[in-house]
C-alpha cells in the first residue's frame, strides 16, 4: 500500500509570505504527526493529531504556526508571514495508534521549505 | 525538554567492519525508546520499539540493547556495508505520545 506522501517535496518563498504544506497519512492511520529539522538541528516535534483532534499543540514555535486535519486523512500546516528561521524540512509521520510503545510511525519523504 | 544525547556525531568506518553508537537519556519516567535509520533524500526508517530493561531486538546485521535503569541504548552494526550509511537517530519516549529525538549519529561505510 502507499506511504506517507508530503507535497510539495521543496518549496522556495519570500520572507513574509504564507505557505502550506500538505501531509497524506497512511489510509488507516488515526494518528498524525509533524516534525521539522533546522540545519544543524535534531528532529524537533512540532504537533500531533488523534482523529481530527490536537491535544498537544505545545510544540509549534509561535502563532504564526497552525495546523489543522480533516476526515481523520488529510492535514496541511500552515505558516503565516514566514520568516528566515522557519526553514526547514518539514517532516509528516502516521501511526495506526498513539501508542509509542506498540505503534511505529511512518515517516514521509517531507517538505524542504526555503525562506529567503 | 528531555535531554537526548547520541554519540558518536559521525563516524567513518571501513566496509566489512563492526560499529556501534549509544543513545543516552534520562531513566526517569521511561516509557519506550524508538531507533530510526534516516538515508539522504529519504524518509526515516523505524528500526526498533524498545520497552523493557534488558531488551536485546536484531534485524539483519543491526542489532539494539536498552538499558532502562541507567539510561543507554545501544545500536550496533556487523560487518558494515555501504548501504548502511545513514543517520541513526534514537527517540526516547517519557510522556504522552511525544517521540524526542536525538541528533542521531551519521554512518559513513567507505566501500
Amino acid at each position: 500500500g502507499a506511504g506517507v506522501s508530503q507535497s510539495p517535496s521543496n518549496k522556495v518563498t519570500e520572507k513574509g509570505k504564507d505557505v502550506e504544506l500538505r501531509c497524506d497519512p497512511i489510509s488507516g492511520h488515526t494518528a498524525l504527526y509533524w516534525y521539522r529539522q533546522r540545519l544543524g538541528q535534531g528532529l524537533e516535534f512540532l504537533i500531533y493529531f488523534q482523529g481530527n483532534s490536537a491535544p498537544d499543540k505545545s510544540g509549534l514555535p509561535s502563532d504564526r504556526f497552525s495546523a489543522e486535519r480533516t476526515g481523520e486523512s488529510v492535514s496541511t500546516l500552515t505558516i503565516q508571514r514566514t520568516q528566515q528561521e522557519d526553514s526547514a524540512v518539514y517532516l509528516c509521520a502516521s501511526s495506526l495508534g498513539l501508542s509509542t510503545t506498540t505503534d511505529t510511525q511512518y515517516f514521509g519523504p517531507g517538505t524542504r521549505l526555503t525562506v529567503l | 525538554i528531555l535531554n537526548v544525547e547520541q554519540s558518536p556525531q559521525s563516524l567513518h568506518v571501513q566496509e566489512g567492519d563492526s560499529t556501534n553508537f549509544t543513545c543516552s537519556f534520562p531513566s526517569s519516567n521511561f516509557y519506550a525508546l524508538h531507533w530510526y535509520r534516516w538515508e539522504t533524500a529519504k524518509s526515516p526508517e523505524a528500526l526498533f520499539v524498545m520497552t523493557l530493561n534488558g531488551d536485546e531486538k536484531k534485524k539483519g546485521r543491526i542489532s539494539a540493547t536498552l538499558n532502562t535503569k541507567e539510561g543507554y541504548s545501544y545500536l550496533y552494526i556487523k560487518g558494515s556495508q555501504p548501504e548502511d550509511s545513514a543517520t541513526y537517530l534514537c527517540a526516547p519516549v517519557t510522556s504522552g505520545s511525544r517521540l524526542t529525538f536525538g541528533e542521531g549519529t551519521q554512518l559513513t561505510v567507505n566501500p
